[in-house]
């Protein structure tokens, strides 16, 4: 898996965009970024995935840099029910390799 | 929208009984897989199968824990001889193909064990 880094925590205004970076600049040619999110401790949410392309789907976007070394995750328009540990990770193989995220804090 | 779920939510246990975990993966999937999370830990692969076997394997996942999938819709986890340190949150995901190929890996919300 090509390492991620995240920063460790953010904090968001409620309604404002949340814009979550992650750098990946060892990720090769063919592996995918995933970003899954877990609130509390509930089971590991899937929230969007791409490899070279800007994605988007009823949860967020996600901007992939040209480089691919780099990406940012956009929860357009933040709800406290947001708040959790969001991951971003670029698998290889069979496994997730969760790290510890960026803690994402959405205040009223 | 199709889920994976797992029995049970909760399960305590005595130090050297032997637990098993349920999972039913979604079901038109094909890779299954167990996580676990120690409280304020990050979660931990555990083990991948495929095609009826194991196809890959943490650290964690020593002879102690085994894995099968005992017909066509539930996917176990047994603990043979539970250890304090084995309490944790333990969650299966399923997966149509591979993460490497693109393909995204659903979790179930979890079994929390507590072993005594």
């Amino acid at each position: 898996d090509a390492k991620t880094t995240q920063p460790t925590s953010m904090d968001c205004a409620e309604g404002r965009a949340a814009n979550l970076p992650c750098n990946h600049s060892t990720i090769s040619g063919n592996e995918y970024v995933y970003w899954y999110r877990q609130i509390h401790s509930q089971g590991p949410q899937y929230i969007i995935h791409g490899l070279k392309n800007n994605e988007t789907n009823e949860m967020a976007s996600l901007i992939i840099t040209e480089d691919r070394k780099s990406s940012t995750l956009i929860l357009p328009h933040a709800t406290l029910r947001d708040t959790a540990v969001y991951y971003c990770i670029a698998p290889s193989g069979y496994a997730l390799n969760f790290g510890k995220g960026t803690s994402l804090l959405v205040t009223p | 929208e199709p889920e994976v779920t797992q029995t049970p939510s909760h399960q305590v246990t005595q130090m050297g009984q032997e637990v098993i975990l349920r999972c039913v993966p979604i079901s038109n999937h094909l890779y299954f897989y167990w996580y676990r999370q120690i409280l304020g830990q990050k979660v931990e692969f555990l083990v991948s199968f495929y095609n009826n076997e194991i196809s890959e394997k943490s650290e964690i996942f020593d002879d102690q824990f085994s894995v099968e999938r005992p017909d066509g819709s539930n996917f176990t986890l047994k603990i043979r001889s539970t250890k304090l340190e084995d309490s944790a949150m333990y969650f299966c995901a399923s997966s149509e193909a591979l993460a490497g190929a693109g393909e995204t890996q659903y979790f179930g919300p979890g079994t929390r064990l507590l072993v005594l």
